[in-house]
């Protein structure tokens, strides 16, 4: 168990609908990171925030937004949905003073989310 | 620019015998080089990382792998596997510096490894 929290699961809807992802970063992790995983794209990076500031973006779709709350946890925005969003969304976090780049990255379980 | 190759898709392997993921990589930084593991329907994992120090890292579960500058490389290996590793593997490279965000690592298209009992 990494100690990153996501709901839901799973998740299935239907084109043109919106659905939020909700990610809870490890105790004390004040970093938090979305990623976007798919057969034919592999595992993408969409945005990251550091203590409720975005941080980087990546190929995050205008379609898509994410925040940072003072508590820590995070969501994922998907609107506007389209069959092309069904992939599985993972949520990461890493230690203070350990950027990703150096340190390590806390995965949870991810997502999945299903566009019919 | 950088950019990481896992040169295999697939990697099928009897249990008991060696592993071996090959993965190069491209930077115009030194770089930071991580293997993470993905069991399925799990997060991924880090497996293991090297940041400038020893070329050979070990990691966990048995394995390990050899930064090799000279043929941008860092193969990951295992001397014997076990059922429990099948699993996806990706490699990824980084920047390497300190503080730098999300967007400066790069994952691989990972490898399958499937173990055959």
């Amino acid at each position: 168990d990494s100690g990153v929290t996501q709901t839901p699961k799973h998740l299935i809807t239907a084109t043109g609908q919106r659905v939020t992802l909700r990610c809870s970063p490890r105790s004390g992790d004040l970093s938090v990171y979305w990623y976007q995983q798919s057969l034919d794209q592999g595992l993408q990076f969409l945005i990251q925030y550091y203590n409720g500031e975005e941080r980087a973006k990546g190929n995050i779709l205008e379609r898509f937004s994410a925040q940072q709350f003072p508590d820590l946890h995070s969501e994922l925005n998907l609107s506007s949905l389209e069959l092309g969003d069904s992939a599985l969304y993972f949520c990461a976090s890493s230690a203070p003073g350990l950027g990703p780049n150096t340190g390590e990255l806390f995965f949870g379980e991810g997502s999945r989310l299903t566009v019919l | 620019a950088q950019s990481v190759t896992q040169l295999d898709s697939h990697v099928s392997v009897s249990e008991g015998t060696p592993v071996l993921l090959r993965c190069n990589y491209s930077s115009s930084y030194s770089p930071s080089l991580f293997w993470y593991v993905q069991h399925p329907n799990k997060g991924l994992q880090l497996l293991l990382k090297y940041t400038s120090a020893a070329t050979l890292v070990k990691g966990i579960n048995g394995f390990e792998a050899e930064f090799k500058k000279s043929e941008t490389s860092f193969h990951l290996t295992k001397p014997s596997a076990h059922m429990s590793d099948a699993a996806e593997y990706f490699c990824v490279v980084s920047a390497g510096y300190s503080g730098g965000g999300a967007d400066g690592l790069t994952f691989g298209k990972g490898t399958h490894l499937i173990i055959q009992p």
